[in-house]
């Protein structure tokens, strides 16, 4: 049980489609991430919100990344429109306090888009 | 800002041997330090957590070492097994900024 629940396991959407990826953090954390995993990149920071206040967004990603924490057990990562690039493993993680705690990680949503 | 290069991509040692994956960074007022384990197909789990203060930490059937003065954290595991294959993933932190930096994470492949 890795405690962040992310759904849906496997994404397969077309170009130009608009998803959407859900995350559950571990119940009382307050930091919250979404990263991208590919084999290439590794990990990248998509967002990052602390007591549901966004406080990273991601940078090169903002254009068609938007991140929201609508309260304290619920994140949604959009894509929109999403390109055959952004295929790869959408990671969300959660942690009590950033920084000298350790990240609980989900077990991530595969998203290939053709 | 905070970055962190993890060397080798790719490992493959024979079972019994050692492995050693090593992190630079390069802020030095970074001050937490973790190793993920990520198996196939699984999530990532904490391995070990480093505080600045502790140079050598041992875990089970592996070492953690701190390098302050070079910026350097390894991971070594000493006499690997088949289920240490897995890919490895360094993690920094509680530097001149709050973000907590992936290392690009190290496929290590043990063959029995």
């Amino acid at each position: 049980d890795a405690g962040v629940t992310q759904t849906p396991r496997h994404e397969v959407a077309e170009k130009g489609q608009t998803i959407i990826l859900k995350c559950e953090p571990v119940s009382g954390h307050n930091d919250l991430f979404w990263y991208r995993q590919t084999k290439i990149q590794g990990l990248e920071l998509l967002s990052y919100f602390r007591s549901k206040s966004l406080m990273e967004d991601g940078g090169a990603f903002k254009d068609r990344f938007k991140a929201e924490m609508l309260n304290s057990s619920f994140s949604t990562l959009k894509i929109q429109p999403t390109e055959p690039k952004d295929s790869a493993v959408y990671l969300c993680a959660s942690s009590r306090q950033f920084s000298n705690e350790r990240l609980f990680f989900g077990h991530g949503t595969k998203l290939s888009v053709l | 800002g905070e970055q962190v290069e993890q060397r080798p991509p790719h490992l493959s040692v024979r079972e019994g041997d050692s492995a050693v994956i090593t992190c630079t960074y390069t802020d030095p007022n970074s001050y937490y330090f973790f190793w993920y384990k990520q198996e196939p197909g699984a999530s990532l789990q904490l391995l070990m957590k480093v505080f600045s203060s502790t140079e050598i930490n041992e875990g089970q059937g592996f070492t953690v070492l701190l390098n302050k003065k070079d910026k350097r954290l390894s991971l070594n595991l000493t006499a690997a097994h088949p289920g240490d294959s897995a890919a490895y993933f360094c993690a920094v932190s509680g530097g001149g900024n709050y973000k907590y930096v992936f290392g690009a994470g190290t496929r290590l492949k043990v063959i029995a």
